[in-house]
């Protein structure tokens, strides 16, 4: 079984400072994905890697970076956390071709 | 219009009821289709792929029909555990590009 791993499930941090989530999986997939999910907007995603130092951004990337140094580990940072980025985070992965995404458990995030 | 467009629920049925939700896509370069299901405050998990020759997994059918670029997922003799919000979820080629539906909710009542 393919496990995505979140760093937090739960985080609270204030507003202004540097977040960071992280996300590990176990797969060896080329592609990782971060998304936010908020009430009646559904998935959104944030920025998505298809290789080592790779990124390419999604639909909605501004206030946040990745990183991806390692194949396994895909890190979101938000630079200046504001409360509008208070969400859901989810992080997902999958291989080459059209295979569906797998995702983590999911950080909820609230920025105070 | 939505890339995907999925039925906007909620549904509400009984316990044992058949229940259909349907899901259409406009891009005719979708390549690959399944349907997620997430509870409430959890992630989405796969619950199963769509293949072109319709496919079966227990009490759950999924249909995909390419020329008028809609899928269907049939949920037959209800659970109260199948109460949760159901996601149709489209690829584009090499997978790069992945829409996900707005989701319909389903309540299976006793």
């Amino acid at each position: 079984d393919v496990k995505v791993t979140q760093s937090s499930r739960y985080l609270v941090k204030r507003t202004g400072e540097k977040v960071f989530l992280e996300c590990v999986q176990d797969m060896d997939h080329e592609n990782m994905f971060w998304y936010r999910q908020d009430p009646g907007l559904g998935l959104r995603l944030i920025y998505f890697s298809y290789d080592v130092k790779m990124k390419e951004k999604g639909d909605i990337p501004e206030g946040y970076s990745v990183s991806r140094e390692k194949k396994e580990r895909f890190s979101l940072i938000l630079e200046s956390a504001s409360t509008n980025q208070t969400s859901m985070y989810l992080c997902a992965s999958t291989g080459t071709g059209n295979q569906p995404q797998h995702f983590g458990d999911g950080t909820r995030l609230s920025i105070l | 219009r939505k890339e995907v467009e999925q039925d906007p629920g909620p549904f509400n049925v009984p316990e044992g009821a058949t229940v259909a939700f349907n899901c259409t896509y406009s891009n005719s370069a979708s390549q690959s289709f399944f349907w997620y299901r997430q509870d409430c405050r959890k992630e989405p998990k796969l619950l199963m792929s769509v293949y072109s020759s319709g496919n079966e997994d227990g009490r759950f059918t999924a249909q995909l029909n390419r020329a008028s670029q809609y899928i269907s997922l049939l949920i037959r003799d209800s659970k109260l555990s199948d109460s949760a919000t159901y996601l149709c979820v489209v690829n584009m080629t090499g997978g790069f590009k992945t829409i996900f539906g707005a989701g319909t909710r389903l309540f299976v009542k006793a």
